[in-house]
């Protein structure tokens, strides 16, 4: 069954303005990741987040970790064109090393318009 | 350079048939996964290998056969394919210390 579940599925913001995209997972997790993935395109790694971590930043990215309601946010400030892509949540989980694997999320379609 | 490269980027072929999809990577990483997209942009796991070794099998349908010849390679053999196999085949890899994967771009598959 599928880990996570985000929302909103769909996001519309003009340039400038903040994006806030929310992910919720059900089992343990040993890390949680956001992906971004350009139409027609593969999946970039953004940033992990360790589940002994409740925040961590990237540039312009800021994701925080509530493993207590097994949940994550991903911030985008200060948001342009360029950011329009589909965002995923992934959650690694299980035994650790070699036989961790990775759990997508639903995904939200981010659009930002001029 | 491509760090995960797959060929081919395209396949349009037909029910019954059989394909393979190639997967490269030259970063060196020990484990490889294969992911698949469906239409509705869902990603799940079909495979990982680790240094040749078959890790996770994602109770997949047994005419898909992944083959990792050394680690730097992890390609997918599909049989008899189905209308239902049509989606977007995504190749990984992942370095050791719980980074994040690198994925390739895509291979999209259509059964007509």
């Amino acid at each position: 069954s599928q880990q996570g579940e985000e929302d909103p599925q769909a996001l519309s913001i003009q340039e400038g303005e903040n994006a806030t995209m929310n992910c919720s997972y059900k089992t343990s997790i040993n890390n949680l990741q956001w992906y971004r993935q350009n139409s027609g395109r593969g999946l970039v790694h953004l940033i992990l987040i360790r589940s002994n971590e409740r925040e961590k930043h990237s540039g312009r990215l800021r994701v925080t970790l509530d493993t207590s309601k097994k949940s994550s946010s991903l911030l985008i400030t200060a948001s342009r064109a360029a950011d329009t892509a589909s965002y995923f949540c992934a959650t690694a989980s299980g035994p650790t090393g070699t036989a961790s694997k990775l759990t997508f999320g639903t995904g939200t379609r981010l659009q930002v318009t001029l | 350079d491509t760090a995960v490269s797959q060929t081919p980027k395209y396949l349009v072929t037909q029910m019954g048939n059989d394909k393979s999809i190639k997967c490269e990577q030259n970063l060196g990483h020990d484990t490889m996964y294969w992911y698949k997209q469906d239409s509705k942009k869902f990603l799940k796991i079909m495979f990982s290998y680790n240094n040749k070794e078959l890790i996770i099998n994602e109770t997949v349908p047994n005419r898909f056969s992944p083959k990792s010849p050394d680690k730097a390679h992890l390609n997918l053999h599909i049989n008899s394919l189905e209308l239902g196999d049509s989606a977007v085949y995504f190749c990984a890899s992942r370095g050791g210390g719980g980074y994040g994967y690198t994925f390739g771009s895509g291979t999209r598959l259509t059964v007509v």
